[in-house]
């Protein structure tokens, strides 16, 4: 079945404890992002990957990184998480630039 | 820079009434435009798509037109189910290849059907 995983699903931490937020693909597409989703705000993105070893910043890339070391890995990792980053958030994929992005289930955050 | 305009929720409608939620974008370029639907607890899902003017997209009784004039995407259904109460989004994506890659994503529109 194609689909995207994030792992975990929830997640509650401490402020400034190292974290990492898996997100794996298995339809073989190149692009993948993260965003983040608040009340009111809608879906914001945070980074972008075109393809391996290739990242940029999205919208709201203050407090996180990322990488992609592999065409079906983009893990989201938050070095000193804060509460402001308490959210929910979502990895994405797609097979074409500009095309139809496939959602992964979501991780809530929350930092305390 | 690229926008998304969505129309507020929640939109509360009795189940077989007619639905529309409005949409209005604007562009630097010629973006394809989507409709995604989240239920509960769920990640975004596509509902529908049109990457060009004048295209109708359409899914499960939805239907959306693409239209360049008015800068518009409004997604309307005949008659809606109790099934259907989700958070809808609009989005945009820029198709050029050139820039950044950011698609653009309203607000999202809360829709509650009664029975």
């Amino acid at each position: 079945e194609a689909q995207v995983t994030q792992n975990p699903r929830y997640l509650i931490t401490v402020t400034g404890k190292k974290l990492t937020v898996t997100c794996s693909q298995n339809m073989n597409h190149e692009y993948m992002s993260w965003y983040r989703q608040d009340p009111g705000l809608g879906l914001r993105q945070i980074y972008y990957s075109m393809n391996v070893e290739v990242t940029d910043k999205g919208d709201v890339p203050e407090g996180y990184k990322v990488s992609r070391k592999e065409k079906r890995n983009f893990p989201l990792i938050l070095e000193s998480p804060s509460p402001n980053q308490t959210s929910l958030y979502f990895c994405a994929s797609s097979s074409t630039f500009g095309g139809e992005q496939y959602f992964g289930p979501g991780t809530r955050l929350t930092v305390t | 820079g690229d926008s998304v305009t969505q129309m507020e929720g929640p939109v509360t409608l009795s189940e077989e009434a007619f639905l529309t939620i409005n949409c209005t974008y604007t562009a630097t370029g010629y973006p394809s435009l989507f409709w995604y639907v989240q239920y509960p607890g769920e990640g975004l899902q596509l509902l529908l798509k049109a990457t060009k003017a004048d295209d109708k997209g359409s899914n499960k009784g939805f239907e959306a037109t693409y239209r360049k004039e008015t800068t518009s995407f409004h997604l309307e259904k005949g008659s809606v189910q109790v099934s259907d109460s989700a958070v809808y989004f609009c989005a945009l994506s820029d198709r050029s290849g050139g820039g950044s890659y950011i698609p653009t994503f309203g607000r999202g529109t809360s829709l509650i059907v009664h029975p």
